[in-house]
């Protein structure tokens, strides 16, 4: 069974760009959330969705948005970025509503000029 | 973030030597995980614990959760070189977010 995958794996942007990043869960699992992870402020959850539907959100502006298809498949997208946006992001996967079968994917490493 | 503290911040250690790794809050933890990651990789799942005064085991690695279920300590016996990377404790709280721990990062020198 394919683990959860992330794309694209790199991207570098510059101040003021938006950005689109894309996470296909395992094959079943119908709960994605999105974590963005900095040297300063370590692993911060963003939010999660659950069929198509935002169940938790974290602590991050606006400017952070997500969305979840009907296959499962989620999008993270950050507007007018910002230099402190460079950062990992991770999402993970889970069958759930239970964080102990959440599979992370191997993360986009975003870094804006 | 700061609603999960977790110490030492660093470790190295010799191969073959135990080690503990702590995770303190200050609320009420309702779900406590411990996670393992390679250097800008995702996240391996270890462990959950969610009562207080359990433990569990996987290999020679062991977490504990105290009573009050506000601080947990994974305990690695007699490490390797595999154990090296950055070990995270997550949490869920009464305000349905999930929180991570600050990271230890551990290396294991042969």
């Amino acid at each position: 069974k394919a683990g959860v995958t992330q794309t694209p794996r790199y991207l570098i942007k510059t101040r003021g760009q938006q950005v689109t990043l894309s996470c296909s869960p395992i094959s079943g699992h119908r709960s994605v959330s999105w974590y963005q992870q900095t040297p300063g402020q370590g692993l911060q959850f963003l939010f999660e969705y659950f069929s198509e539907t935002q169940r938790n959100k974290g602590n991050f502006p606006g400017r952070f948005s997500g969305r979840q298809f009907s296959n499962s498949r989620s999008e993270m997208n950050v507007s007018t970025l910002e230099l402190g946006d460079s950062a990992l992001y991770l999402c993970a996967s889970s069958l759930g509503q239970l964080k102990e079968t959440q599979y992370f994917g191997p993360g986009t490493r975003l870094l804006v000029l | 973030s700061q609603e999960l503290e977790q110490s030492p911040q660093s470790l190295i250690v010799q191969e073959g030597k135990n080690l503990t790794i702590n995770c303190t809050s200050s609320k009420t933890l309702y779900g406590l995980y411990w996670y393992k990651q390679k250097y800008g990789e995702g996240l391996i799942f270890l462990m959950m614990l969610q009562k207080g005064g359990e433990e569990k085991s996987h290999e020679k690695i062991t977490a504990k959760l105290d009573e009050k279920k506000q601080q947990s300590s994974l305990h690695i016996t007699a490490s390797q070189p595999s154990h090296a990377g950055i070990y995270l404790c997550g949490a869920d709280t009464a305000g349905n977010q999930f929180y991570f721990g600050t990271g230890t990062s551990l290396t294991v020198i042969p």
